[in-house]
């Protein structure tokens, strides 16, 4: 199947500043990418859709300015955590899916995010 | 409203014993429906889909529409089975998200 590599994998961030985590679709063209929140085995929560060169959609309940989504090209999709509190750690997962129909999404390994 | 439940957290069987997750959803239309896998520190990945209508790892599936169930079966179960499974489903039109259920810890013991 197609690859799907989400960096960093783990990071710890102070209270207040910003994170980054990376999406990338390594061997395919992903028009589509799927930004989920899983707490510990729980479900995975969807957060955004993002299409290539447009803006996110956001699911009902996620705040689109503490959670900045960039889908600038095919293979990237940037999450930015703004201002993070201890309540935005979590496990954040991408996947990426490609533009023909019925398609599979693929799931990136996951990152784990811990806010101090 | 759109949704997937999976009624068990966990699900303990020993080894060669049968094993039915099960997975009901509810969705006005004619969704996919989808079994993903998730094994100890690894991603999710998917098992099977119903359209596919295909037998992976032993495992099958079928949608019942008139129950709106798509219960996973394995008639004999093994050890590295054991996994976190979720049941999705994903709607017509809706720009190919996927809804998950809770999921359910599958254990199998020796």
């Amino acid at each position: 199947g197609a690859v799907v590599s989400q960096h960093p994998s783990r990071v710890i961030c102070k209270s207040g500043t910003s994170v980054k985590i990376e999406c990338r679709s390594l061997d395919f063209q992903a028009t589509t990418m799927f930004w989920y929140r899983q707490f510990p085995k729980q479900s995975l929560m969807l957060m955004a859709t993002s299409n290539e060169g447009s803006k996110a959609t956001y699911e009902q309940g996620v705040e689109k300015d503490k959670f900045l989504i960039n889908h600038a090209s095919l293979t990237l999709s940037t999450l930015t955590v703004t201002s993070a509190h201890p309540e935005d750690s979590s496990f954040y997962i991408c996947s990426a899916r490609g533009g023909w129909q019925n398609t599979e999404a693929f799931f990136g390994q996951g990152t784990r995010l811990t806010v101090v | 409203a759109q949704r997937v439940t999976q009624p068990e957290k966990l699900l303990s069987v020993f080894k060669g014993a049968p094993v039915e997750l099960k997975c009901n959803y509810s969705y006005s239309g004619s969704p996919e429906l989808f079994w993903y896998v998730q094994y100890s520190r690894q991603r999710l990945q998917l098992l099977l889909r119903h359209i596919s209508r295909e037998s992976i790892k032993g495992f099958t599936a079928d949608l019942n529409k008139g129950e709106t169930s798509f219960h996973l079966k394995k008639p004999f179960a093994q050890e590295e089975d054991s996994a976190m499974y979720y049941c999705a489903l994903r709607g017509y039109n809706q720009g190919g998200k996927l809804i998950f259920g809770q999921g359910t810890e599958l254990s199998v013991k020796p």
